[in-house]
């Protein structure tokens, strides 16, 4: 079973509408984050946590929230959909210190 | 927000051929250097975190080594086989070691 885990995996949804992306972890990371990949501009962070206390911005939190229900999920919400935000989410965990980050395998959103 | 550029952007080569790509990042409060692996419809997977100047590390076909004086990271592929066809990310922390900044990546195609 996969360590990082996204769910949906591909998602088409309406102008206007909320919608959740979620990822859960096994490998007990303190630390998660949320990406997204446009072509063209790599990933950027859009938030991050270290606890369940304990959220941050990253470069692009405009038009998203998040939540961190537990030690190992950790929810992005788009509360509510534009077309610029069509793109590819990457969740990542990595433990303190952070030597490396493991990502889950992406949430491809299409937004109407 | 911290600037880590790579070049080239896109690369193409026969199967067989060597290939090399670069990494330039900010050369002042270096903490380290990622690698990642990116193939098409999976997720980013770790290669290498570079710490020390003159560092390098291999990886079978894949190396890497690093000049924090003046700021940059090459990245080596000897012998290039079509599965090394994927998108390699560097990637940058903060000063808090909190985040990771990437690069867009280079996109290399390996054709038989």
């Amino acid at each position: 079973d996969a360590d990082v885990t996204q769910t949906p995996r591909n998602r088409i949804t309406k102008t206007g509408k909320r919608i959740m992306l979620e990822c859960s972890q096994t490998k007990g990371h303190d630390r998660m984050y949320w990406y997204r990949q446009d072509p063209g501009l790599g990933l950027r962070l859009i938030y991050y946590s270290f606890d369940v206390k304990d959220i941050n911005k990253g470069e692009i939190s405009d038009g998203y929230s998040v939540s961190r229900q537990a030690q190992a999920k950790f929810s992005l919400s788009l509360e509510s959909a534009i077309p610029n935000q069509t793109a590819l989410y990457f969740c990542a965990t990595a433990v303190q210190g952070m030597k490396t980050q493991y990502f889950g395998p992406g949430t491809r959103l299409l937004v109407l | 927000i911290l600037n880590v550029e790579q070049s080239p952007q896109s690369l193409h080569v026969q199967e067989g051929d060597s290939t090399n790509f670069t990494c330039s990042f900010p050369s002042s409060n270096f903490y380290a250097l990622h690698w990642y692996r990116w193939e098409t419809a999976k997720s980013p997977e770790a290669l290498f975190v570079m710490t020390l100047n003159g560092d390098e590390k291999k990886k079978g076909r894949i190396s890497a080594t690093l000049n924090t004086k003046e700021g940059y990271s090459y990245l080596y592929i000897k012998g290039s086989q079509p599965e090394d066809s994927a998108t390699y990310l560097c990637a940058f922390p903060d000063s808090g070691y909190s985040t990771l900044t990437f690069g867009k990546g280079t996109m290399l195609l390996v054709s038989p």
